[in-house]
């Protein structure tokens, strides 16, 4: 079983939905939850970022961590074409520099 | 501006050659990491170095090598290439204060 467990998709939805992605994970001593974008044929860019449990919001973007359930969900609402990418989750635990990246989802808005 | 660039962008090579792949950054970061990335296997890290003369094996280490040297390079080797490294690969920087990586625009390899 891996570490960090993410579906791959596809994803397509159309433009101006509510689109929810997830990752679990069995490590508990994970304490560092990250949602990183990639766009094809580019290298991942950090989109959001939280410690611990709770919700964070950023503009269209909303991460959610629930450790009990060692789960975490990234919200996009009002969709974009812009936003078609591949997203991926990666997490750490405290001290650590290294990341455990889940395999990414692929999304894809439809206009 | 500050920024973590890989060269070559596109490598084509056969098997049993020895690849070098660079990597060079100017954040100043002491944190550097090797990728590659496949279909169904997301990122996956290869290498990694925690300062000048520091490296340690990641996940997937079988028939790569690396080097520090000096702070802003991390060169990746594959010391016989296969078929199996046919892939696209990664480097990435982060700093000690947090742990945000900062990645390359990636290398394409191809092992005939």
């Amino acid at each position: 079983q891996k570490e960090v467990e993410q579906d791959p998709g596809p994803l397509s939805v159309p433009e101006g939905a509510i689109v929810s992605l997830n990752c679990t994970y069995s490590n508990s001593a994970f304490q560092y939850f990250m949602w990183y974008r990639q766009y094809s044929r580019k290298g991942p860019e950090l989109l959001m970022y939280t410690y611990s449990s709770g919700n964070k919001e950023d503009g269209r973007f909303t991460a959610q961590v629930d450790k009990s359930s060692k789960y975490i969900s990234l919200f996009i609402r009002d969709s974009q074409p812009s936003d078609s990418a591949t997203y991926l989750c990666a997490m750490s635990s405290l001290g650590a520099q290294k990341l455990v990246f889940g395999q990414g989802t692929r999304l894809t808005i439809n206009p | 501006d500050a920024e973590i660039t890989q060269s070559p962008r596109h490598k084509i090579t056969e098997t049993g050659r020895q690849v070098t792949l660079a990597c060079h950054q100017t954040w100043n970061h002491n944190n550097m990491f090797w990728y590659r990335q496949d279909l169904g296997h997301g990122l996956r890290l290869i290498h990694y170095s925690y300062g000048v003369q520091d490296t340690n094996k990641g996940e997937v280490s079988d028939g790569y090598s690396v080097s520090r040297s000096n702070t802003e390079d991390l060169p990746l080797t594959l010391e016989s290439a296969a078929s199996s490294q046919t892939s696209v690969y990664f480097c990435a920087s982060s700093d000690n204060l947090d742990n945000e990586q900062f990645f390359g625009p990636g290398t394409r390899l191809t092992v005939l």
